[in-house]
């Protein structure tokens, strides 16, 4: 089916694990996006990507990587994963155009032991 | 720093009243959004705000920019129990999108 995708949805892993959040969509979006989700924060912006090759870092992009190889998928790791990143992490694209307009993944609730 | 509130945080309201949300932002954008979040659910864009004075309605709500302001209103008309949600205002400067803290919002019979 045509939209945005995240794998896995649920993630249990521990301290100083590297693990790998996959995000995929189909509607070819020029943007990507990565958030996360917690309790009295609202989202925050991660890492965003304007193209394939064309990554950015956003409000809080420390201890995570990010590539874009391919224009429909983004994933996001955690190097050495740390209980301050146990979260929900949202995935979302836009087209580049002027309402900017943001689609989201089902997200990833990922718990870090 | 580009910051972003929203009051009130919680919003307990009996159905068929009305109430308003707001959000205020610190830095000059043209671009805002709604977006609303049902529990353990992903995010659903509501409006998109584009130009001073927009205004957007869908159903019991309706949304509106004021730049010079910079401020956005989330107005709920004669609430029922389906909007029961948590609802997020968002401000974009150039793809870099930072959110408000959210609004829940519970509507009781």
């Amino acid at each position: 089916d045509a939209g945005i995708t995240q794998s896995p949805r649920y993630k249990i892993t521990e301290t100083g694990r590297q693990v790998t959040l996959m995000c995929h969509q189909t509607w070819s979006h020029s943007y990507m996006f990565w958030y996360r989700q917690d309790l009295g924060h609202g989202l925050r912006l991660i890492y965003y990507s304007a193209a394939a090759d064309i990554t950015d870092k956003g409000e809080v992009p420390d201890g995570y990587v990010v590539s874009r190889s391919k224009t429909e998928n983004f994933p996001l790791t955690l190097e050495s994963a740390t209980r301050s990143q146990t979260s929900v992490y949202f995935c979302a694209s836009s087209e580049s155009s002027l309402s900017y307009e943001q689609y989201f993944g089902p997200g990833t609730r990922l718990t870090v032991t | 720093e580009l910051k972003v509130e929203q009051n009130p945080l919680f919003l307990s309201m009996q159905e068929g009243k009305n109430y308003t949300i707001y959000c205020n932002y610190s830095t000059t954008s043209d671009r805002l959004y709604w977006y609303r979040q049902d529990p353990g659910k992903s995010l659903e864009s509501l409006f998109v705000l584009l130009s001073n004075g927009a205004v957007k309605q869908e159903g019991r709500l309706m949304a509106s920019l004021d730049t010079k302001a910079r401020l956005s209103t989330l107005h709920i008309t004669a609430a029922v129990h389906d909007l029961s949600a948590t609802y997020f205002c968002a401000v974009d400067i150039s793809h870099d999108m930072r959110f408000g803290a959210g609004t829940r919002l519970t509507v009781k019979p």
